[in-house]
C-alpha cells in the first residue's frame, strides 16, 4: 500500500539553526499539509498545500516556516532559526480529492 | 471555534471486551469525521472517516456520528492487545486542515 515518506526520522540541531524536513507525499495525491505534535499534547495543524502555494496556515506557521515542493515528489518543511520550542514531532499528511489524509510517521526534531 | 474535546484516558480493558471511545466537537461546518490510530512514535494511521450522521463498519470497528448532538464514537468489538494505541477523533472540510482531539490512550489487557 502506498504511504506517505519522511526523512530523517530524527533530528537534533542547536537552537537558531535552520532545518530542513522532508516528505514524499503518496504519487497521485494533490494536497499536501503539515502537523506538528508537541510531546503530551494535541496534532496541531501548520500549513496546507496545493497546486503549488500555500492554501491554509495556522498561527504557528509564522516568518520562520517555509514550505517547498522543490520538483515533482519531494515536500519540505523548512524552519529558519529554530527555538528550543519547535522541538516536536513534525507530521507531513497528503489526499486526493475527496480522500481523508494519510500521515507519514513523523520526524522527530530536539533543538539543543 | 475550532475545537474537538476527547476524554485522555487511560482506558483499560480486557481482552475481548467492547471499546468505546467519544469524541464531541463545535464546529459544525465541518463535514468530515476520521478516527486515526497512532502508535507510539509513529504517525497517525487512519482507521475510519465518514461523512454522514449514521454508522460505517469496518470488520471490528464502528464509527458512528451524530451531528445533532455534535458527538462521534469509535467502537471496537472483540479488542486485542495488538489494539492498544492511542485513538485520535479528527474532523474537517473537504480541503481544509484536520482538527484534532487529544486523543485517548487504550490499554487492552491480555
Amino acid at each position: 500500500e502506498p504511504e506517505v515518506t519522511q526523512t530523517p526520522s530524527h533530528q537534533v540541531t542547536q537552537m537558531g539553526q535552520e532545518v530542513i524536513l522532508r516528505c514524499v507525499p503518496i504519487s497521485n495525491h494533490l494536497y499536501f499539509y503539515w502537523y506538528r505534535q508537541i510531546l503530551g499534547q494535541k496534532v496541531e495543524f501548520l500549513v496546507s498545500f496545493y497546486n503549488n502555494e500555500i492554501s491554509e496556515k495556522s498561527e504557528i506557521f509564522d516568518d520562520q516556516f517555509s514550505v517547498e515542493r522543490p520538483d515533482g515528489s519531494n515536500f519540505t518543511l523548512k524552519i529558519r532559526s529554530t527555538k528550543l520550542e519547535d522541538s516536536a514531532m513534525y507530521f507531513c499528511a497528503s489526499r486526493d480529492e475527496e480522500q481523508p489524509q494519510h500521515f507519514g510517521d513523523g520526524t522527530r526534531l530536539s533543538i539543543l | 471555534q475550532k475545537e474537538v474535546e476527547q476524554d485522555p484516558g487511560p482506558l483499560s480493558v480486557p481482552e475481548g471486551a467492547i471499546v468505546s471511545l467519544n469524541c464531541t466537537y463545535s464546529n459544525s461546518a465541518f463535514q468530515y469525521f476520521m478516527w486515526y490510530r497512532q502508535y507510539s512514535r509513529k504517525g497517525p494511521e487512519l482507521l475510519m472517516y465518514t461523512y454522514s450522521s449514521g454508522n460505517k463498519e469496518d470488520g471490528r470497528f464502528t464509527a458512528q456520528v451524530d451531528k445533532s448532538s455534535k458527538y462521534i464514537s469509535l467502537f471496537i468489538r472483540d479488542s486485542q492487545p495488538s489494539d492498544s494505541a492511542t485513538y485520535l477523533c479528527a474532523h474537517g472540510g473537504g480541503r481544509r486542515a484536520l482538527t484534532f482531539g487529544s486523543g485517548t490512550r487504550l490499554q487492552v489487557q491480555p
